[in-house]
Parts: structure tokens; sequence; C-alpha cells
């Protein structure tokens, strides 16, 4: 079975902090990894997509990819109280998504 | 702006009358999904259509079915709500299979009494 693993936190971080959201994943041929942002009540919202090992920016946010640890992190700067939410990682082997639990952020100003 | 419309925003409905869900995109993506997602968990994938034809998950309970009568619009339908059912339900698009990047819609939030 392809899981998909999370720490469900919550994640507490200081307004202005770095925040290191983690996930690893079970199968090896996955090729696609997102991030999604999720907050209470709403529907994800995508923020980063990485398809190969390395970092990958996107202003606050960089994406992070090991292949061979078989593990993808989301790294947020300058954390904001509006970057509380929900994190989801999703990997995508074959035609499908396998989402993970995901991680709960709580920003503190 | 392009994007995946979901309605109602919120649906009650009683234990075992029917109810459907629609879903409508303005991205012409060939893959529209559906997935059930309850509290505190991640979203579940229920059935994808790729075009016109149409992917069921295994385990997905025969009391959902969808339909998808062209590329913009797809239908929940589920026809006998359990008490279980209740959730938020999901609607996605991807341009293509294998891989592309997922948009939701806003959802739609269902009540069972």
């Amino acid at each position: 079975q392809k899981e998909v693993e999370q720490n469900s936190g919550p994640l507490s971080v200081p307004e202005g902090a770095i925040a290191s959201l983690n996930c690893t994943y079970s199968d090896r041929v996955s090729q696609s990894f997102f991030w999604y942002r999720q907050y209470s009540g709403k529907s994800p919202e995508l923020i980063m997509s990485i398809y190969s090992n390395g970092d990958k920016e996107d202003g606050r946010f960089t994406a992070q990819l090991n292949k061979a640890s078989q593990y993808v992190s989301l790294l947020i700067r300058d954390s904001q109280p509006s970057d509380s939410a929900t994190y989801l990682c999703a990997v995508h082997a074959g035609n499908m998504l396998t989402f993970g639990g995901g991680t709960r952020l709580m920003v503190k100003p | 702006d392009a994007m995946v419309i979901q309605n109602p925003r919120y649906q009650v409905t009683q234990f075992g009358k029917p109810v459907t869900l629609s879903c409508s995109q303005t991205l012409n993506h060939n893959v529209m999904y559906w997935y059930q997602q309850k509290s505190s968990q991640a979203p579940k994938l229920l059935f994808h259509y790729y075009d016109k034809d149409f992917n069921n998950e295994a385990d997905t309970p025969d009391n959902f079915q969808s339909r998808r009568p062209n590329t913009s619009f797809c239908f929940l339908d589920i026809r006998s709500p359990g008490l279980g059912d209740a959730a938020m339900y999901l609607c996605a698009t991807s341009r293509e299979l294998g891989g592309h990047e997922q948009f939701f819609g806003p959802g739609t939030r269902l009540t069972v009494l």
C-alpha cells in the first residue's frame, strides 16, 4: 500500500521564524510531489510542486526533495500568522495522488 | 478567471434521501476527480474521469455514483446517504493524468440528519 506520512503536529513557531514541514513516502516510483495548504473548513490550495531532487524556491516557500531518502519537505521563511493552516503533502505515482494526513502549523504573533 | 466551481457549498439531507453535488470547471482540463474528506483526515479519492472514461476506486461504496455529461461538468450522486457520509466533498481537475497538478474547487460540506 502506498503511504505518505506526515507528523500531524501542531507545529508551533513564532512569527518571523522558519517553519519546517516534513513528509516521507513509501512508493519508490513516485515522480511528482506537491504541497497543499488547507485552512480550516476550506479546500486544499496548491502552493508548491517539485519533480526533481534538490530545492525549489517560490517566494517565502522552499520545497526540498530527496528521492533516495524518499523524503520531501517544505520550508516557510518569515512565517506569518496567516500561514497558520494544515499543510498536506501529496505524492503522485502512476495516475493517482496520495495525500498525507497533514501537519497543522500554528504561527504565533 | 479560470476556476473550479462547486454547488452547493453546503448541503443538508436526511438519512437515505438522495443528493447530488455538482462541479464545473473553466480550465478545460481533461481529468475531473471527486474526493471525500472527513475532519482531520486526508482527502480520499472516490473516482475520476479522464474525458468520458470513468475510473472507480476499488473501495468506493456503490452508494456513490458519478456522471460527466460534458467536459465542463461533473456530478456526484449519493443514492442513500448514511450518517457516515457526512463530510466535505471536493472536486478537483488536472490537465492530464500522470503527475499533473490538481486544482480543487471550494468543496461542498454535506450534513446528514
